[in-house]
This record gives structure tokens, C-alpha cells and sequence, in this order.
């Protein structure tokens, strides 16, 4: 059974870097894609980016110059990290595996950060 | 970026009946669209990927249609455990984007 787990800070002060790490079991990181999802409280899902076991990473233009999503395939882990942020990063953190072409099969729980001084 | 659009915002139903959701893509996405359910307070859960197909566990009574634009998630006889948001997602294009959500509620 494949899970996935959030862990970081749930309250980051404005300006300063989100950082967040999803740590895998039942799985091994290097067998397929993964990525981060972000929802703001009510409001729709949006992709931020993946990464394979090998670094090799893609992430969506409209955050692009501020993320960074790494991998330690010896923790079984990978991270995110958001700079700068504002109010508006304020949302619940998914981690996900990516399956097929590019949908999610399993997810993490989730974990809210808000983003206040 | 694709825009996804899924109709209606809300839906009510009662158990038992039949469910219909539509999401429309704003260029073609081929066959390359998940849909998700979301309960409150979790995470949500694949059910269709590749437009048709049911992910593993995901009962019968859920079926996805379409290509191109057009995609249908239809659920044959909802019951209770049925009632959350279900969410649309391509991945024909980068970056990969989801629509805004359908509630589907008791009525």
C-alpha cells in the first residue's frame, strides 16, 4: 500500500520560503514521477510542479520563478520549496504520485499553510 | 493554458438517481483527462483516467466519456457515499490544470 505524508511548517510569515517534504512508503521514489498540488481554502486545485527520482522537474509557468522541487531518493523523500510568499500561497499542500500520462493516483493527506505575520 | 470548465457549479440529485457532469476543455486535450472525488477534509481520489478508465477499486457505477473538448463523468445510481466535488483534470499540456469543481449534493 502506497502512501505519502506531508510534513512542515503550517504558518509561514510573508516574504519568507514555504518548505514542505513528502516522505513515501510502500513505494520506491525512483519508480515513478512526483508532484505537488495546492488548494487555497474553497477554491480548485492547482498543479505546481514534479520531479523524477533523477532531479529532472517541471513546473507551472504562473510559479515557476519561485519554486523548487527536489529529491533524496535515500529518505525516500521529495520537497517544496516556495519563496516569496504572499496571502495568496495560503492553501492545503498535497504530495501525489504521478500514474499514466499525468493524473494522480495516490495522494498525501494534505497540510494547510497559511502565510500571516 | 487549458482551461477546464465543469457544469454545473452545483448539482442535486436524489439517492438512487442518475448523475451527470460535464467538463469542457478550452482546446483539445485527446483522451488525456482524470476525474477526482473530494470529500470534505480529504484528499482527493482518482476514479477515471484516460477519459474511460475506472481507476482500481473505482465501482462500475462510475463511467467517463468524451474526447477532444467534451467529457462526461456519469454516475449510473448515486449513493450516499457518492455526495462530495468531483474535479476534472487534463494532461495533454503543460502545465497540467484542473476545473473548478462540481459539488454534487443531496437533494
Amino acid at each position: 500500500q502506497v502512501q505519502l505524508q506531508e510534513s512542515g511548517p503550517g504558518l509561514v510569515k510573508p516574504s519568507e520560503t514555504l518548505s514542505l517534504t513528502c516522505t513515501v512508503s510502500g513505494d520506491s521514489i525512483s519508480s515513478y514521477y512526483w508532484s505537488w498540488i495546492r488548494q487555497p481554502p474553497g477554491k480548485g486545485l492547482e498543479w505546481i510542479g514534479y520531479i523524477y527520482y533523477s532531479g529532472s522537474s517541471n513546473y507551472n509557468p504562473s510559479l515557476k520563478s519561485r519554486v523548487a522541487i527536489s529529491v533524496d531518493t535515500s529518505k525516500n523523500q521529495f520537497s517544496l520549496k516556495l519563496s516569496s510568499v504572499t496571502a495568496a500561497d495560503t492553501a492545503v499542500y498535497y504530495c501525489a504520485r504521478v500514474w499514466f500520462g499525468g493524473d494522480f493516483d495516490y495522494w498525501g493527506q494534505g497540510t494547510l499553510v497559511t502565510v500571516s505575520s | 493554458e487549458i482551461v477546464m470548465t465543469q457544469s454545473p457549479a452545483t448539482l442535486s440529485v436524489s439517492p438512487g438517481e442518475r448523475a451527470t457532469l460535464s467538463c469542457r476543455a478550452s482546446q483539445s486535450v485527446a483522451s488525456n483527462l482524470a476525474w477526482y472525488q473530494q470529500k470534505p477534509g480529504q484528499a482527493p481520489r482518482l476514479l477515471i483516467s484516460g477519459a474511460s478508465t475506472r481507476a482500481t477499486g473505482i465501482p462500475a457505477r462510475f463511467s467517463g466519456s468524451g474526447s477532444g473538448t467534451e467529457f462526461t463523468l456519469t454516475i449510473s445510481s448515486l449513493q450516499s457515499e457518492d455526495f462530495a466535488v468531483y474535479h476534472c483534470q487534463q494532461y495533454n499540456n503543460w502545465p497540467w490544470t484542473f476545473g473548478q469543481g462540481t459539488k454534487v449534493e443531496i437533494k
